[in-house]
């Protein structure tokens, strides 16, 4: 089956700059690669997502890059604000299969003002 | 409003003591999935459903079972608690066949004593 590793496990930048979050899968039929975003104490919601034919995807301060040869994907964030402070988890799936998604174990951001 | 909503949102058990907790959801989702959280493990997958009457095994099935009688509901059953169940339980829902958002319910706080 899929497994999907993240790093990093936390990670802490001053509001303003830049977070990388990255993801790698093992499955070469994976084809869609969501990203959630965790509020303590909240439920995930799906901030972005990316299908493989795609290598790169925006959206105001957020961005999603895939490699498929690499089978990698990564979550940007720039000019980070204080609310952007969450638990973030990569995924990913085969479209092809009704298994749903396999998420990768977390990266706690925080932003420090 | 579309929602997925669970119940109970806390609950502390004793071991061997059968359990039930409910999921449902108003969106007319097909898919609906169970999923555990525990830290550093990120969301892992218990159960998934692709529709009525139709379930299959996730990647931590053991010790759980499910049901879909109804398009709309989706309880996950504890027949026989242990103390390495107490964890974080989401039910999610999505229309999409493994790719679309998954909308997550409120979460489950489970512990087993």
């Amino acid at each position: 089956g899929e497994n999907v590793e993240q790093h990093p496990s936390t990670l802490s930048v001053q509001e303003g700059d830049s977070a990388v979050i990255k993801c790698t899968y093992s499955d070469s039929a994976s084809n869609y690669f969501p990203w959630y975003k965790q509020e303590l104490g909240k439920r995930p919601q799906l901030i972005i997502d990316i299908r493989s034919n795609v290598g790169e995807k925006k959206d105001q301060r957020i961005a999603v890059t895939l490699n498929k040869t690499a089978k990698h994907f990564s979550l940007h964030i720039t000019e980070t604000q204080p609310e952007d402070s969450a638990v973030y988890f990569c995924a990913a799936s085969d479209t092809g299969s009704a298994r749903q998604l396999t998420f990768g174990s977390g990266t706690q951001l925080t932003v420090l003002p | 409003e579309a929602q997925v909503t669970q119940n109970p949102r806390y609950l502390i058990t004793v071991t061997g003591k059968k359990l039930t907790v409910t999921c449902s959801q108003n969106m007319n989702h097909e898919y609906m999935s169970w999923y555990r959280q525990d830290p550093g493990l990120g969301l892992r997958q218990i159960y998934y459903s692709m529709n009525v009457e139709v379930t299959d095994k996730g990647d931590v099935p053991e010790g759980y079972k499910v049901s879909r009688k109804e398009k709309r509901n989706f309880p996950l059953i504890l027949e026989s608690p242990s103390p390495n169940q107490t964890s974080l339980y989401f039910c999610a829902s999505s229309s999409g066949r493994g790719e679309g958002e998954q909308y997550f319910g409120p979460g489950t706080r489970l512990t087993v004593t």
